[in-house]
């Protein structure tokens, strides 16, 4: 069974950092892209982040450009979000959802985690 | 980047059908066949549907079908089912420096 499990969610001040993880299970994780997608309160999902299988490729939604890194580590089946120079608008759960097998071309996430609270306040 | 355009909200009754049009670019919707499509319920994770514009993952109902013409892909429900009232997002795959975009997201009321 393909399980994803945030953690590391919290509050943080505005100018902080936080770094999220997702420890998958029930699948080769190193055959699959990953990503991370948030939904801040009361709103709509925003797709914040992807890495490649082997973490050749990584892209980033504009409003986390610079700010945000995504990591995975293959040996720990693990993936990773380092944020840094938090701000109150990325006050969200930030979701770490399973994109296609590296063997196939597409867009689309058929897995996702339960969720990380991030609260960025004064 | 701008979010896919969906409605803010449609509504229909049981067994009725209803669509849900999701509008982007030349850039996204309209580029690729990697549109999607997610369902949730308030304060759940978000399920997928739809992917590849048209196609179901195993254990989605034969109830809900997608399309696509030009820039705007389509979500249609049919044999609405109370169970069915929830909010539906649209994504695809984009061209832009970012790889991916949603919807602002749909909220269907089974009245």
């Amino acid at each position: 069974e393909v399980q994803l499990v945030e953690s590391g969610g919290g509050s943080e001040q505005p100018g902080g950092s936080l770094r999220l993880s997702c420890a998958a299970s029930g699948f080769t994780f190193s055959d699959y892209n990953m990503n991370w997608v948030r939904q801040a309160p009361g709103k709509g999902l925003e797709w914040v982040a992807y890495i490649s299988g082997h973490a050749v490729t990584m892209s980033y939604a504009v409003s986390v450009k610079g700010r945000f890194t995504i990591s995975r580590d293959n040996a720990k089946n693990s993936l990773y979000l380092q944020m840094n120079s938090l701000r109150a608008e990325d006050t969200a759960v930030y979701y770490c959802a399973r994109g296609l097998d590296i063997f196939h071309s597409g867009w689309h996430f058929d897995y996702w985690g339960q969720g990380a609270l991030v609260t960025v306040s004064s | 980047q701008s979010a896919l355009t969906q409605p803010a909200s449609v509504s229909g009754s049981p067994g009725q059908s209803i669509t849900i049009s999701c509008t982007g670019t030349s850039s996204d919707v309209g580029a690729y066949n990697y549109v999607s499509w997610y369902r949730q319920y308030p304060g759940k994770v978000p399920k997928l549907l739809i992917y590849d514009v048209s196609r179901r993952p195993s254990g989605t109902s034969n109830r809900f079908s997608g399309s696509k013409s030009g820039n705007t892909a389509s979500l249609t429900i049919s044999g609405l089912q109370t169970e069915d009232e929830a909010d539906y997002y649209c994504s695809s795959h984009t061209s832009s420096s970012s790889l991916g975009i949603f919807g602002g997201g749909t909220k269907l009321t089974v009245l």
